[in-house]
């Protein structure tokens, strides 16, 4: 049983170039987070879909950043023009419905390097 | 708002006990995690508490007291591997999203 895959673990872009990061979560599992941590820092949440929903986007920056997670394939994270600032690893997490325990299960994180 | 607070750093000795504190303030709180997470990797789950209480589980306990907003988790016969980053994080009820505190940092030392 696969764990949370993400793709790519490292990506570098330019400034104004395109970034794409993609999870798929565990097996079975229909809720999927991302989440934004800077060196020697906190995660910081992003946005928590379920299929084709966005449940929460509260933490995701209104412009250039956007989520998608299809009912096929895997989460989708968008970022636009991207800026030194975004600089990050993205870390993604599922869970799946009903479970109780309040865990979550990372992927390995996709670390983005601006130029 | 959501906040979590949390030590920066601890550092401990080998084979000792440990005890990271997280005090918490959320609208609509559902549970405090546990999480771990080495340099360079994943967070990784140790434990959840959704009532008042300690949980238990090997040499990693995890207390919840909701009326004082406090959880704590204890790290017992501390070892090398032990170093690492400890984060306490809450889930709310709503939306049941999961906010992060910014983490203890645990140095062990031999």
């Amino acid at each position: 049983n696969a764990g949370v895959m993400q793709n790519p673990r490292h990506l570098v872009r330019r400034r104004g170039q395109e970034a794409r990061l993609r999870c798929s979560p565990m097996k079975g599992h229909s809720h999927v987070y991302w989440y934004r941590q800077l060196p020697e820092e906190g995660l910081k949440f992003m946005v928590y879909l379920q299929k084709e929903n966005i449940i929460d986007e509260s933490g995701m920056p209104k412009e250039r950043f956007s989520a998608e997670f299809p009912k096929e394939g895997p989460s989708i994270l968008r970022i636009q023009q991207v800026v030194r600032g975004d600089s990050a690893a993205y870390f993604c997490a599922s869970q799946s419905e009903g479970v109780n325990t309040g865990e979550l299960f990372f992927g390995e994180g996709s670390r983005l390097t601006v130029l | 708002g959501q906040s979590l607070e949390q030590p920066s750093e601890v550092t401990a000795v080998e084979g000792a006990i440990v005890q990271i504190n997280c005090t918490y303030q959320t609208s609509g709180f559902y549970g405090l995690s546990w999480y771990q997470q080495h340099d360079g990797g994943a967070p990784t789950f140790l434990s959840y508490n959704a009532l008042d209480g300690l949980e238990e589980t090997g040499r990693f306990s995890s207390f919840l007291s909701r009326s004082d907003s406090y959880g704590y988790l204890l790290l017992q016969e501390l070892q090398m591997k032990d170093s690492a980053s400890y984060f306490c994080a809450v889930k709310n009820t709503g939306g049941f999203k999961t906010i992060f505190g910014a983490g203890t940092r645990l140095f062990v030392k031999a």
